[in-house]
């Protein structure tokens, strides 16, 4: 079964709204998760590093005030895309590592119209 | 950028064995061979991995060469479901590893014909 759910799986948001995904570790604790970005037909690209009871760390060309990372507990981490744009649209998808190895979300597809 | 390279895309008969290929000429000393898929729409999926010794598991075998320059996935008998993107990732693992985001390359498409 999952180890890493991630919810909603699918939002459609209008222009200039803020959406909120959250990442969740099922049965384990993750004291750092990570969020990653992929637009159709392209690879996944890390987006940032969620840690808890830390600031995150962004990737280069992220902007940390438009995308907000909260990682306020030991299980979920929240992504929060703030005044969205049509060219946010995009599948988010977050990771989580339990004895060392990765596990992903579902992935949260946004719309933004 | 991503440290392998893999074929754009591949075709495979169902009930046939799925061979991917993978170069990772820089792959260093400490660092894994790993295998993810992304089925469309879907987080990306682990699969296997290994370091110097070939592996084997319920879902797939994973051949690494002797000068760790190249691996294969093998898909024993591919079925429709298998078809997906294919992601092979070097990675540090084991202490002190796995506590950063993995760098995807293309990986390859891989499509199961019925």
């Amino acid at each position: 079964g999952a180890v890493v759910s991630q919810h909603p799986s699918r939002v459609i948001c209008k222009s200039g709204t803020s959406v909120k995904i959250e990442c969740r570790s099922l049965d384990f604790q993750a004291t750092t998760m990570f969020w990653y970005r992929q637009f159709p037909k392209q690879s996944l690209m890390l987006m940032a590093t969620s840690n808890e009871g830390s600031k995150a760390t962004y990737e280069q060309g992220v902007e940390k005030d438009k995308f907000l990372i909260n990682h306020a507990s030991l299980t979920l981490s929240t992504l929060t895309v703030t005044s969205a744009h049509p060219e946010d649209s995009s599948f988010y998808i977050c990771s989580a590592y339990r004895q060392r190895e990765a596990f992903f979300g579902q992935g949260t597809r946004l719309t933004v119209v | 950028d991503a440290k392998t390279t893999q074929p754009p895309s591949m075709d495979c008969a169902e009930g046939r064995a799925a061979n991917l290929p993978c170069n990772h000429s820089t792959i260093s000393g400490n660092e894994y061979v790993y295998w993810y898929r992304q089925i469309h729409s879907q987080g990306p999926q682990y699969i296997i991995h290994g370091l110097k010794n070939n592996e084997t598991n319920e879902m797939a075998s994973l051949i690494i060469t002797e000068d760790r320059k190249s691996s294969t996935l093998i898909l024993p008998h591919a079925t429709l479901r298998d078809t997906a993107v294919y992601y092979c990732i070097v990675r540090v693992a084991g202490p002190g590893g796995g506590a950063d985001g993995l760098t995807f390359g293309k990986g390859t498409h891989l499509i199961i014909q019925p």
